[in-house]
């Protein structure tokens, strides 16, 4: 069973619009969790970064939160543009005694529209 | 800049070939990753290495070898080359500590027919 569940799967949207991605989790000891973003055919490149203390973080346009007592994140993404037609793939931590083990949500492909 | 290279964006290798994916990064990362990526299944973890010529299984290590005998190169191999090896595959690498950033490689998209 995945360990890192995001919803939905996918979504389309209008450019402009805005739009929020969950991401629910049940590792631990959960260390941080990590949004990226991956356009076709390339590697994810990371948009935020946030420990358990940390309630929100912004990068730009996307702003995620984290509920660490409810084991949920979220990344908004305000007024779209098309260039954020891409998957978002939530990433939690884990701390272990030997390198932090990374488990992958498997994703939400964003499509916006004109 | 920091940059995480993977030697080739496609490959298509014939079935029961050695395959050599290489994984070069220049940012003296102790922590180096092997994912591989397939629709619906999101990124699993193959291996992993935290030092020179130390490695972990991940959650798939099941036909492949990885080797790491510098610090900037982390090399996955598929000892047989399969079908059901026809993935994407992408490299990763951080530095140790908990709120360090990951860095990807493009990703190499093998086929094997």
């Amino acid at each position: 069973k995945n360990q890192v569940e995001q919803s939905p799967q996918s979504l389309i949207i209008l450019e402009g619009k805005n739009c929020t991605l969950q991401c629910n989790y049940t590792v631990s000891p959960f260390s941080n969790l990590r949004w990226y973003k991956q356009d076709t055919g390339r590697g994810p490149v990371s948009l935020t970064i946030m420990t358990f203390s940390e309630n929100t973080k912004s990068n730009g346009r996307y702003t995620a939160t984290l509920d660490a007592d409810t084991k949920q994140s979220s990344l908004h993404i305000t007024a779209s543009q098309l260039s954020d037609s891409a998957s978002y793939i939530c990433v939690v931590s884990l701390i272990k005694a030997a390198g932090n083990k990374l488990t992958f949500g498997g994703g939400t492909r964003v499509l916006v529209k004109p | 800049d920091v940059k995480v290279t993977q030697s080739s964006r496609y490959l298509v290798k014939r079935t029961g070939e050695k395959v050599f994916l290489e994984c070069v990064q220049d940012m003296d990362h102790e922590n180096m990753f092997w994912y591989r990526q397939d629709p619906g299944l999101g990124l699993r973890l193959i291996y992993f290495s935290y030092d020179v010529k130390m490695k972990e299984k991940g959650d798939i290590p099941e036909g492949y070898s990885v080797s790491r005998e510098k610090k900037e190169r982390f090399s996955l191999i598929l000892e047989s080359a399969s079908t059901n090896q026809t993935s994407m595959y992408l490299c990763a690498s951080t530095l140790g500590g908990s709120r360090t950033e990951a860095f990807f490689g493009q990703g190499t998209r093998l086929t094997v027919v």
